[in-house]
């Protein structure tokens, strides 16, 4: 089946605008992630849904950046403000419901911020 | 508080010798480790983890990985290094629904 899907896959915008990134997670994959990846730099997780549980947001690095998820599927990463340190690589995966489960990553989405 | 390092920024071996990417954690209860592998221009991909029972796992591309309890460590290897093997390595632990990823090890495996 598909993999996770993430777009746009490439995004340059202004400081100061607002950008909204999406993924897509595995068919049937209750835990969704996201995370961001700077150059050169590890994974700095942001923001964990779980099924329909309040979703754990205590990476999230400022109030300028939320998401949200409907249900067991879509999921949407918003930054409002785009400051330039956010350009970044952010990554999205998902995972069964079973705990301990690896992750599946989606393609990421390259966001400049200008 | 719950972290993963990789002492190692970049590996560099010769294509045919074995391979270790050192990783060490420090987690509260349990550690339920993981390795990923990111291959240029590509996302992350799941290589294997230790969950419990024998302290050598094996995964895919023939590496595998040894969790060591005393040391607290999990470090990923393989007999025979490929060219094909070259990219950026990721040790990650699993604690109270939240992965945290090392900063990653960036291997080179020269022909």
């Amino acid at each position: 089946g598909a993999g996770v899907s993430q777009s746009p896959s490439n995004k340059v915008t202004e400081k100061g605008k607002d950008v909204e990134l999406r993924c897509d997670p595995i068919s049937g994959h209750t835990a969704l992630y996201w995370y961001r990846q700077r150059l050169g730099q590890g994974l700095e997780f942001l923001i964990y849904f779980q099924g329909n549980s309040a979703p754990d947001k205590s990476g999230l690095p400022s109030d300028r950046f939320s998401a949200e998820r409907t249900g067991e599927s879509v999921s949407t990463l918003t930054i409002q403000r785009t400051q330039q340190e956010d350009s970044a690589v952010y990554l999205c995966a998902s995972s069964p419901r079973q705990v301990y489960n690896e992750q599946f990553f989606g393609p990421g989405t390259r966001l400049t911020v200008l | 508080a719950q972290s993963v390092a990789q002492p190692e920024d970049q590996v560099n071996v010769a294509e045919g010798n074995p391979l270790t990417v050192k990783c060490t954690y420090s987690v509260s209860g349990n550690p339920y480790l993981f390795w990923y592998v990111q291959y240029p221009n590509r996302g992350l991909q799941f290589l294997l983890k230790y969950i419990t029972g024998d302290n050598l796992v094996k995964g895919s591309y023939g590496f595998e990985a040894e969790f060591n309890k005393s040391q607290t460590s999990f470090h990923l290897k393989k007999p025979s290094a490929l060219v094909s093997d070259s990219a950026l390595y990721f040790c990650a632990v699993h604690n109270f629904n939240k992965f945290y990823f090392g900063s990653g090890t960036k291997l080179n495996v020269k022909p």
